[in-house]
């Protein structure tokens, strides 16, 4: 089945370790998506890609980078995490102007 | 920017009783896609509406774009607590980005 693969699930990590976090496509879709999403809010969009082009939104930190290295996958790198950057992170992807499709997603606990 | 405004927030119900989430802008959009998400889960798709006055059912589910294409509904009819998650409506205009409803975590009780 076509679909949208977070990894891991579940991440932990220390305060201001790097981590990377992984989504992976099978759906062939040309724009992929990363989102912050906290306890039942909203999911908050970091940045997208369509195609290679990135777009960052304007207020989401500096802190967060992301790779796309190919059309199947795309990473998000939290270089420093803090404590307010546990969340869940979830990866979405679409045709152009079309609906999202999500991944699972990836819980993030910073100790 | 586009605002969407979602209501209840939050609704408590027992197995068997009707609902209906609200979903209002004051803008206009091409498309709107319903969510649901579970708890630990991504978002998984419900329904997109493209046409004014749209009305699309799956199952127990019924979900209305408003006319004017800023408002939509979705009205649930004998909830069971299989339904139970967090319901988002998102809307797009043509290429621009998609905005996110404020959500509405709905509770059916067994």
């Amino acid at each position: 089945d076509a679909m949208v693969i977070q990894n891991p699930r579940y991440q932990v990590t220390q305060f201001g370790k790097p981590v990377t976090l992984s989504c992976s496509q099978t759906l062939n879709h040309n724009v992929m998506y990363w989102y912050q999403q906290k306890s039942s809010q909203a999911p908050k969009l970091l940045f997208h890609y369509y195609d290679k082009d990135f777009n960052n939104e304007a207020d989401t930190p500096d802190n967060f980078q992301s790779r796309r290295p190919n059309t199947s996958f795309c990473f998000l790198d939290i270089r420093s995490p803090g404590l307010g950057d546990a969340a869940m992170y979830l990866c979405a992807t679409s045709r152009l102007g079309r609906e999202q499709f999500f991944g699972p997603g990836t819980r993030l606990t910073v100790l | 920017t586009q605002l969407l405004e979602q209501s209840p927030q939050f609704l408590s119900i027992q197995e068997g009783e009707n609902l209906t989430v609200y979903c209002n802008s004051s803008s206009v959009f091409s498309s709107l896609q319903w969510y649901r998400q579970e708890p630990g889960e991504g978002p998984v798709l419900l329904v997109t509406v493209v046409t004014g006055g749209e009305v699309k059912k799956l199952k127990r589910l019924t979900f209305q774009f408003g006319d004017a294409r800023k408002d939509s509904s979705l009205h649930i009819t004998a909830a069971q607590p299989g339904d139970t998650g967090l319901y988002l409506c998102a809307g797009a205009v043509g290429y621009q980005k998609v905005t996110f409803g404020t959500g509405t975590k709905l509770q059916v009780i067994p």
